[in-house]
């Protein structure tokens, strides 16, 4: 199982909206809705941030929000913030023999 | 609150064996999976595996990376969850977590801090 396909970075500047992208295949990202989302910043655990496509945990802030169309699924910042500086990565349920596959991350900086 | 909270991480040479533990807080561990994900230095994660609740047939599933080498224990009485990592590599260097799965769920919900493994004569 080949990891999903991520820019490697993405900027923008404060207030503005980004979005990253997660490409996969119809064996995982597009055979399920179980893509989720995390914010890793430097030094530190990653936070999940979207599950099961489009759902937000309690806590995490509106600006976050995802999306998917067939075998991709992306990540929308809203309202860009500095603190939004992070490391992110999507997952997706990849099935019974990998349940699991990351995407290969991206870097988010704002200018 | 869930907490988690890794050790046993270190510095190992190649071909040994290391334990890593995850003491859970916050939840009823027996209820979830033990759950463990990887990051190598500059890299990006990688999933290591994970074991079922006892309530749930209780087996393993595995990265074939590590499939054959790593096996995941768990003593609910203690709510500790265990990865046994034997005939290691360099390339199994990475920081560990420990994360939170629910059953029927396919998303990670809680992580630990980490701990670093060094594989390296």
């Amino acid at each position: 199982q080949s990891a999903l396909t991520q820019p490697a970075s993405v900027s923008g500047s404060p207030g503005q909206s980004i979005t990253i992208s997660c490409a996969g295949t119809s064996s995982d990202v597009g055979a399920y809705n179980f893509v989720s989302w995390y914010q890793q910043h430097p030094g530190k655990a990653p936070k999940l941030l979207v599950f099961d496509v489009s759902n937000r945990p309690s806590g995490v802030s509106h600006r976050f929000s995802g999306s998917k169309s067939r075998n991709t699924a992306s990540l929308t910042i809203s309202g860009l913030q500095t603190e939004d500086e992070a490391d992110y990565y999507c997952s997706s349920y990849a099935g019974i023999d990998t349940p699991f596959v990351f995407g290969t991350g991206t870097k988010v900086t704002v200018l | 609150e869930v907490q988690l909270v890794e050790s046993g991480g270190g510095l190992v040479q190649p071909g040994q064996s290391l334990r890593l533990s995850c003491t859970a807080s916050g939840f009823i561990f027996g209820d979830y999976y033990v759950n463990w994900v990887r990051q190598a230095p500059g890299k990006g994660l990688e999933w290591v595996g994970f074991l079922r609740r006892k309530t749930y047939r209780g087996t393993a599933e595995y990265a074939a990376s590590v499939k054959g080498r790593f096996t995941i224990s768990r003593d609910d009485s203690k709510s500790i969850g265990y990865l046994q990592m034997n005939s290691l590599k360099s390339e199994d260097t990475a920081v560990y977590y420990c994360t939170r799965l629910d059953y029927g769920r396919n998303y990670f919900d809680g992580w630990g801090q980490g701990t670093p493994v060094t594989v390296s004569s």
